[in-house]
C-alpha cells in the first residue's frame, strides 16, 4: 500500500522569505503522481503543483517549486517570496498513474507567515 | 474557487441517525470522489463515482454510501452514525477518469463539517 508522511507539523518563515516543506512517500509502483495541496481557513482545498513520476525535471508553478528526487522518495514544496496568503494547510499527496480513483494524502503541515 | 459546492456547511446529528451530503460539480465533471477529514488529518478517500457508477472505494464500511446524478449533483449518505464519524466531508470533482494535465485533475468543494453527539 501507498503512504504518504509529512514530517512537520507546523513551520513559519518571514514574509518575502523563502521555505521548504518536505514530503516522502512509499509505493512499490513506478509510474504515479505527486501533488501539494494548499488548504486555506476557508478549507477549500486548492492544487498547487502536480509533478508526474516519469518527468525528472522539478514542476514550477510562479513562486512554487518542487525538489522531487525519485529514488529516495522525497517530494519537497518551496515556497519562494512568502506572502500573507500563503498561511495554509500544506498536503502532499499522491495518486497511482494506473488508477483512476484515490488520492493518497500526508497529515499536513501548518504553514504560518511572520509579517 | 474551484466551481464545485457543497451543502450543508455545517451539520449536527446524534448518534445512530442517518445523514445525507450534497455535491454539485462544475457542468462537464463526470468524476466525483468523496473523502473524509478527521481534526488535524489529511482526507482519507472514501468512494469515487465515474458515470453514476461506483467506480472505487476505500477503507469505508457498507454504511457510507453514495449517488451520482446525471445533472452533475452527488450525495453521500451516511446510516447508523458513529461519534468517530464526525470530521469535515470533502467532495473533488473533474472532467476525466484519468486526468492527463493538471487542469483536469481534482476540483475540490469547501466541505461539509459534520459533529455527531
Amino acid at each position: 500500500a501507498q503512504t504518504v508522511t509529512q514530517s512537520q507539523p507546523e513551520m513559519s518563515v518571514q514574509e518575502a522569505e523563502t521555505v521548504t516543506l518536505s514530503c516522502t512517500y512509499d509505493t512499490s509502483e513506478s509510474d504515479y503522481y505527486l501533488f501539494w495541496y494548499k488548504q486555506p481557513p476557508s478549507r477549500q482545498m486548492i492544487l498547487v503543483i502536480r509533478q508526474e513520476a516519469y518527468k525528472q525535471q522539478n514542476a514550477t508553478e510562479n513562486r512554487f517549486s518542487v525538489n522531487f528526487q525519485k529514488a529516495a522518495k522525497s517530494f519537497s514544496l518551496k515556497i519562494s517570496d512568502s506572502q500573507l496568503g500563503d498561511a495554509a494547510m500544506y498536503f502532499c499527496a499522491y495518486r497511482s498513474m494506473n488508477r483512476d480513483d484515490k488520492i493518497i494524502f500526508g497529515k499536513g503541515t501548518r504553514l504560518h507567515i511572520l509579517p | 474557487e474551484t466551481g464545485v459546492t457543497q451543502s450543508p456547511t455545517h451539520l449536527i446529528k446524534t448518534r445512530g441517525q442517518q445523514v445525507t451530503l450534497r455535491c454539485s460539480s462544475q457542468s462537464g465533471h463526470n468524476t466525483v470522489s468523496w473523502y473524509q477529514q478527521a481534526l488535524g488529518q489529511g482526507p482519507q478517500f472514501i468512494f469515487q463515482y465515474y458515470r453514476e457508477e461506483e467506480n472505487g472505494r476505500g477503507n469505508f464500511p457498507p454504511r457510507f454510501s453514495g449517488l451520482q446524478f446525471p445533472n452533475y449533483s452527488s450525495e453521500l449518505n451516511v446510516n447508523a452514525l458513529e461519534l468517530d464519524d464526525s470530521a469535515l466531508y470533502l467532495c473533488a470533482s473533474s472532467p476525466s477518469r484519468f486526468p492527463r494535465k493538471m487542469d483536469d485533475e481534482q476540483y475540490f468543494g469547501p466541505g461539509t463539517r459534520l459533529t455527531v453527539t
